[in-house]
């Protein structure tokens, strides 16, 4: 079983560039969740969505945007990045339990 | 609003001896509390919950958390450390039970393991 799958594993950019971090989950959870991790700091609610069309801030949403097409899909994007956007991404998915993918280094330079 | 505290950013003990992590929580309303592990370069694993009914929630590789209301503590123990247990720990309280992954994170405890 695949899980929540997020690519790419690694990515550096530089100041003011933009990407899409992806995110696929393929056990029809209706939830999903982006997460940045700092050293020290635990993990901070970004955006979140209940299920397709519908999204919503959470804790640090200012830089990123959102869409929710499918249902399997989440990705986040990045429009002007900057080194305060240095983190680990995680996409988790839920409709009981909460199931991580295994993480986005990015680096902002 | 929801906060989660985890005391002590990095715990260290022997192997064999008893693990425990410490996790204290506010919530406005009847919390959904879990445990989560996180390896080097690894996304979260769930450990346990706890959700309603029974305090002692067992989980995992020998986990367990006792929900203590009056406290306000879901504290993580296991009785008897391996190596393998060296990793990062996180508590976190769930915004809305229905949708446990709505999730408010303490700051995370590094165990490690000494032989």
């Amino acid at each position: 079983n695949a899980g929540v799958t997020q690519t790419p594993k690694f990515r550096i950019l530089k100041i003011g560039q933009s990407m899409t971090l992806q995110c696929t989950q393929d056990m029809n959870h209706n939830y999903m969740y982006w997460y940045r991790q700092d050293p020290g700091m635990g993990l901070k609610l970004i955006y979140y969505s209940v299920g397709a069309g519908i999204t919503d801030k959470g804790e640090v949403p200012n830089g990123y945007n959102v869409s929710r097409s499918t249902t399997e899909d989440f990705p986040l994007r990045l429009e002007l990045a900057a080194p305060s956007q240095t983190s680990v991404y995680f996409c988790a998915s839920s409709q009981a339990e909460a199931f991580f993918g295994q993480g986005t280094r990015l680096t902002v330079v | 609003a929801q906060s989660v505290t985890q005391l002590g950013s990095h715990v260290s003990v022997s192997e064999g001896a008893l693990v425990l992590l410490r996790c204290n929580y506010s919530s406005s309303v009847p919390p959904y509390l879990f445990w989560y592990v996180q390896y080097p370069n690894q996304g979260l694993q769930l450990l346990l919950k706890y959700t309603t009914g029974a305090t002692l929630v067992k989980g995992i590789n020998g986990f367990e958390a006792e929900f203590k209301k009056s406290e306000t503590s879901f504290h993580l123990t296991k009785p008897s450390a391996h190596m393998s247990d060296a990793a990062e720990y996180f508590c976190a309280v769930s915004l809305y039970g229905g949708s446990q992954g709505n999730l408010i994170f303490g700051k995370g405890t590094k165990l490690s393991v000494k032989p």
